[in-house]
Formats: C-alpha cells, sequence, structure tokens
C-alpha cells in the first residue's frame, strides 16, 4: 500500500493563478481531510469529507475548493492564490470518525 | 469551540533524560485524544489515541496518559532519533470528523 500520496511536492506559484493539489489514498478510506501548517499556527482544518460526494468546510475554506468524486481521490483548488495561501498542505485519511488519521507528505506551496 | 494547548514549545534533553510533554484540552464530549510526531519535512505519524479518562498506551520509550483535563507523553530514557515535533490533537462529538491540532512540542534529543 501506498497509503496517502501528494502532488507536488513543491510549487511556487504567482498572485492570482489557479492550482489543484492532488491527494489519494489506497486504503479504502471513507473520510478524508485537508489541512495546512503555518509557523505557530499549528495544523488547520480547511475541508474534509466524510465520502464520494460529501464535503464539508473546516476552520479556513476561504480561497479553497474540494469535491469528492472517488473514494480514493481528494483534490484541493486553490482558485486565485493570494501570498496569505504560502504554507505546507497535507491531507489526510481515516477509516472513520475517532480512529486515527494518516498523512500525506505534504505540499510546500509559495504565492509570490 | 474545542481547545488544544501543548507545553512547553520546545524541550532540549540529554540522552537518557526522562521528561513529560503536556497537552491540556477543552472538548464538548471526547470521542478520542491523538499522539503524532512530525520529522522535519515529513507528514504527522500516528503514535496512539487514548478514549477515556485513565488509559494508557505505550510503545518503545512513549508512554501516553490521559486524564479529563489533560494527556501527557512521557519520553523514557530519550535517544537522538526521538527528535521530533510532538503534535496532539482531539476529536470531540460535537465537532463531527473534525481534529483540533495544538501548537505541538519540539523535542530535540542530544547525544
Amino acid at each position: 500500500n501506498a497509503g496517502v500520496t501528494q502532488t507536488p511536492k513543491f510549487q511556487v506559484l504567482k498572485t492570482g493563478q489557479s492550482m489543484t493539489l492532488q491527494c489519494a489514498q489506497d486504503m479504502n478510506h471513507e473520510y478524508m481531510s485537508w489541512y495546512r501548517q503555518d509557523p505557530g499556527m499549528g495544523l488547520r482544518l480547511i475541508h474534509y469529507s466524510v465520502g464520494a460526494g460529501i464535503t464539508d468546510q473546516g476552520e479556513v475554506p476561504n480561497g479553497y475548493n474540494v469535491s469528492r468524486s472517488t473514494t480514493e481521490d481528494f483534490p484541493l483548488r486553490l482558485l486565485s492564490a493570494a501570498p496569505s495561501q504560502t504554507s505546507v498542505y497535507f491531507c489526510a485519511s481515516s477509516r472513520d470518525r475517532g480512529y486515527e488519521q494518516f498523512f500525506g507528505p505534504g505540499t510546500r506551496l509559495t504565492v509570490l | 469551540e474545542d481547545q488544544v494547548t501543548q507545553s512547553p514549545e520546545a524541550l532540549r534533553l540529554q540522552e537518557g533524560e526522562s521528561s513529560s510533554l503536556n497537552c491540556s484540552y477543552t472538548v464538548s464530549g471526547l470521542r478520542g485524544l491523538f499522539w503524532y510526531r512530525q520529522d522535519p519535512g515529513k507528514g504527522p505519524e500516528f503514535l496512539f489515541t487514548l478514549y477515556s479518562a485513565g488509559e494508557e498506551k505505550e510503545k518503545e520509550r512513549l508512554k501516553a496518559t490521559l486524564t479529563k483535563k489533560e494527556s501527557f507523553l512521557h519520553i523514557t530514557a530519550p535517544k537522538p532519533e526521538d527528535s521530533a515535533t510532538y503534535l496532539c490533537a482531539v476529536l470531540g462529538k460535537a465537532a463531527g470528523n473534525k481534529l483540533t491540532f495544538g501548537g505541538g512540542t519540539r523535542v530535540l534529543v542530544k547525544p
């Protein structure tokens, strides 16, 4: 099993550009989440999904969109990148509520 | 709103010098408290889940304990490879699947 995979590993964008961060898991987990990690702020939840076709907002959803068309994939879209979105982004999955989340290796995003 | 506070922010230990990390939390009905380890440039790696006060879990030199207000991660006779950031997170009954993380404790173990 590859676990949770994320692409790309690094990305530099200019303000106003859009892009999609990819996340995939091969553990047949229903629950998937996107977090951002900033120095001094810890991990903050952006969006999450409890299954294919179902998504909801987390703590810091503004500027990001998600969709979940399959159990395996949960892409995160930045609509119009801003310098405030410079961060490290982690995708995670878990089999059910109350169970541990498995994290991907992260995407380091810089917005100039 | 669920809240998690970890202390200290950073901890320097000599190899073999045991210590404890604290995770204080407020939550509306605890579904679970999670400990993760994060190495630089990598994603968090799951260590333990604790579900109720009085529960304890152990793995090698790490032992996690839980009370109604806080959790401790005890590191016994640490080695340099235990150097990492340790993250605590809670899942509350009112929060659905939303984990709330603390800011983490950076641990450096010197040989």
